[in-house]
């Protein structure tokens, strides 16, 4: 079946550094890509999205492209700040169906 | 917008004891899913309504929880005889269809349960 495959965390880092959070996917078919994130205390919210081959999905400095040939989405920010402190999901979509399959979360975790 | 929202936000049960929860969805949305979340894993999907009808099932929906969404607004979680494995977050998320495999699914804060 379908499955994501996250980095384990805890990711430590300090305020400014370069994140990247690696997220590999199986899926049967041309998956759409997904990144949520949990702040503490919140639900879960989209971060960023990608529904086809070398697509970017990009917001609030984060990225992530498609990659259809590594079948990759990591996920990217250039210089983290300690309000991006929160749990990362990667997720896919495929198959004609509608329910999202989600990694087990990255726990991202910045200090000043 | 208000958001999806559930109720209650957290429920302690005794084994054996049934519990509903309840979803609202943002208004004009007319898909809602439930997930399950376990400590440090990530949600698992239980199941699917499109308006009233219920399209999808997952397996881990044993025959002791029911889910219903009548006249295609709220939806109810229901768990009959309760056990300590059943203990987790339920998630309500919903949609509106329009945009493709990219349609974006919009998460409720979640039910807490936990079995005693």
């Amino acid at each position: 079946g379908d499955s994501v495959t996250q980095m384990e965390g805890p990711v430590t880092l300090s305020e400014e550094a370069f994140l990247t959070i690696n997220c590999t996917y199986t899926a049967t078919g041309y998956p759409s890509l997904f990144w949520y994130v949990q702040y503490p205390g919140e639900g879960l919210q989209l971060l960023l999205k990608a529904t086809k081959a070398d697509d970017k999905g990009s917001n609030k400095g984060f990225e992530a492209t498609y990659r259809k040939e590594t079948t990759s989405f990591h996920l990217e920010k250039g210089s983290v700040q300690v309000s991006d402190s929160a749990v990362y999901f990667c997720a896919l979509r495929s198959g004609g169906f509608q329910k999202l399959v989600f990694g087990t979360g990255t726990r991202l975790l910045v200090s000043p | 917008d208000t958001g999806v929202s559930q109720n209650p936000r957290h429920k302690i049960t005794k084994r054996g004891q049934n519990v509903t929860f309840r979803c609202d969805p943002i208004s004009e949305h007319n898909r809602l899913y439930w997930y399950r979340q376990t400590l440090g894993q990530g949600p698992e999907f239980l199941t699917y309504f499109q308006n009233e009808a219920q399209l999808e099932k997952s397996r881990l929906l044993s025959d002791r929880f029911s889910a219903e969404r009548p006249k295609g607004s709220f939806s109810t979680l229901e768990i009959q005889r309760t056990e300590q494995g059943d203990s987790a977050m339920y998630l309500c998320a919903s949609s509106f269809p329009g945009t493709g495999m990219g349609e974006t699914q919009y998460f409720g804060p979640g039910t807490r349960l936990l079995v005693l």
